[in-house]
């Protein structure tokens, strides 16, 4: 069974800061997907990032990067510059690529302070 | 745009009278999921269609059931809510091939008060 930990419930960062995003994740599966969803305050979720795992570049999205590394089972994601607007919850999820679901972890709820 | 619409927004029923929300796409996709998703936690899949295919959770409840009726549309009827049952019940749509990335395309919402 595929699981998908984010140890960290809860970050506070000063605006303009870099933070990281821990997550990480189980699977004996090969052909597999991973993202960042980004939900804001009463606001609908977002995908932020996303990583095959057959591609060994790091995915970047502007100031998003992931730090995928595969032996280790890791997929952090690294907001660089964050802005008042990155406050949200954060969610790791991750896909087999032959199953239509997609698994979430339990978030990080990230607050970026003014 | 293209996107993701679910109706009502807020939606208010009474213990065990039951309810339906609503959910269209114009994204032409396979599939549709309905999540439950309590304060704070991650979204739970209830279930997922791929095209007229429905699959269920093992842990979804009898009292939740579902009905797409074409593409476009997707249903989320609650038999009978109970005061568990409050929650922000989200759709999503995904095209569930390689070329779209297989990214899930959220709708905004519909927060469920049970009274």
């Amino acid at each position: 069974a595929q699981t998908v930990t984010q140890s960290q419930p809860e970050m506070s960062v000063q605006e303009a800061e870099t933070v990281t995003l821990s997550c990480t994740y189980d699977t004996s599966e090969n052909n597999y997907y991973l993202f960042w969803y980004k939900q804001p305050p009463s606001r609908q979720m977002i995908l932020v990032i996303r990583q095959e795992a057959y591609k060994q570049q790091n995915a970047t999205e502007n100031r998003f990067s992931v730090n995928f590394q595969k032996a280790a089972k890791s997929f952090s994601l690294k907001i660089s510059d964050s802005q008042l607007g990155d406050t949200a919850m954060y969610f790791c999820a991750f896909k087999i690529a032959r199953d239509d679901k997609i698994i979430f972890g339990k978030g990080t709820r990230l607050h970026i302070l003014p | 745009d293209a996107m993701v619409i679910q109706n009502p927004r807020y939606q208010v029923t009474q213990f065990g009278k039951p309810v339906t929300l609503s959910c269209s796409q114009t994204l032409n996709h396979n599939v549709m999921y309905w999540y439950q998703q309590k304060s704070s936690q991650a979204p739970k899949l209830l279930f997922h269609y791929y095209d007229k295919d429905f699959n269920n959770e093992a842990d979804t409840p009898d009292n939740f059931q579902s009905r797409r009726p074409n593409t476009s549309f997707c249903f989320l009827d609650i038999r009978s809510p109970g005061l568990g049952d409050a929650a922000m019940y989200l759709c999503a749509t995904s095209s569930g091939s390689e070329g779209w990335g297989y990214e899930q395309y959220f709708g905004p919402g519909t927060r469920l008060t049970v009274t």
